[in-house]
């Protein structure tokens, strides 16, 4: 099988920064896709192809990628972004379609 | 603006057969360019991929549920549909349909989800 890993839990305060990692095999080969999930709703796309921003989604929030590890930035953290955060990608054989990270639950102290 | 819509059964006994329907309005499933995905997330768990089905009506399942899983669409009523049999206790979870975009052969992710439903798998 095809996994994506991120870390169960990322805590800063309010102000600072927040780094949530995503590593992978594929994904030098594979842009990576970010998901904020606040309790209740469905998920909204916050980054895509590893770096590009939907528009209306906040510029506090970045995406890079180097080798098989991608890294979700979000500068100056308010209390609203406190959420779940998932990567997703895919596999570079096609094998398993769309793959999801374990989720990583942010927590704004 | 596109919005999706679940609709289906809250509740399905083990061993039965779960069916769910994603309505697309303000946009169409026959139009090129966009996969059609259900999306699953047990209660208090992560999200798991189950399958899309592209505009073309080409299918790809996730490996883990390929036995058990139909994805299919019917353009006249602009929906596509999920039937996922065998259920068990383990397929309890938050059902999400999504859009997926594809531009020059890249995607640009899901862009549009449903509100979810919740199925229960139980006698």
């Amino acid at each position: 099988s095809y996994e994506l890993t991120q870390p169960p839990s990322v805590s800063v305060s309010p102000g600072q920064t927040a780094r949530i990692t995503c590593s992978g095999d594929a994904l030098p080969k594979q842009y990576a896709y970010w998901y904020q999930q606040k309790p209740g709703q469905a998920p909204v796309l916050v980054i895509y192809k590893d770096s590009e921003r939907p528009s209306g989604i906040p510029e506090r929030f970045s995406g890079s990628s180097s080798g098989t590890t991608v890294t979700l930035t979000i500068s100056g953290v308010q209390a609203e972004d406190e959420a779940d955060y998932y990567c997703q990608s895919a596999d570079s054989s096609g094998t398993y379609g769309r793959v999801f990270g374990g989720g990583t639950k942010l927590t704004v102290l | 603006q596109v919005q999706l819509q679940e609709s289906g059964p809250g509740l399905v006994k083990p061993s039965e057969t779960l069916s769910l329907t994603c309505t697309v309005s303000g946009g169409s499933v026959s139009s090129g360019s966009y996969y059609w995905s259900w999306i699953r997330q047990p209660p208090g768990k992560g999200l798991e991929w189950i399958g899309y089905i592209y505009y073309s009506g080409s299918t790809n399942y996730n490996p883990s549920l390929k036995s058990r899983v139909t994805i299919s669409v019917d353009t006249s009523k602009n929906q596509f549909s999920l039937k996922l049999s065998s259920v068990t206790a383990a397929d309890t979870a938050v059902y999400y349909c999504a859009r997926e975009l594809e531009l020059l052969s890249l995607s640009e992710g899901f862009d549009y989800w449903g509100q979810g439903t919740l199925v229960t798998v139980s006698s």
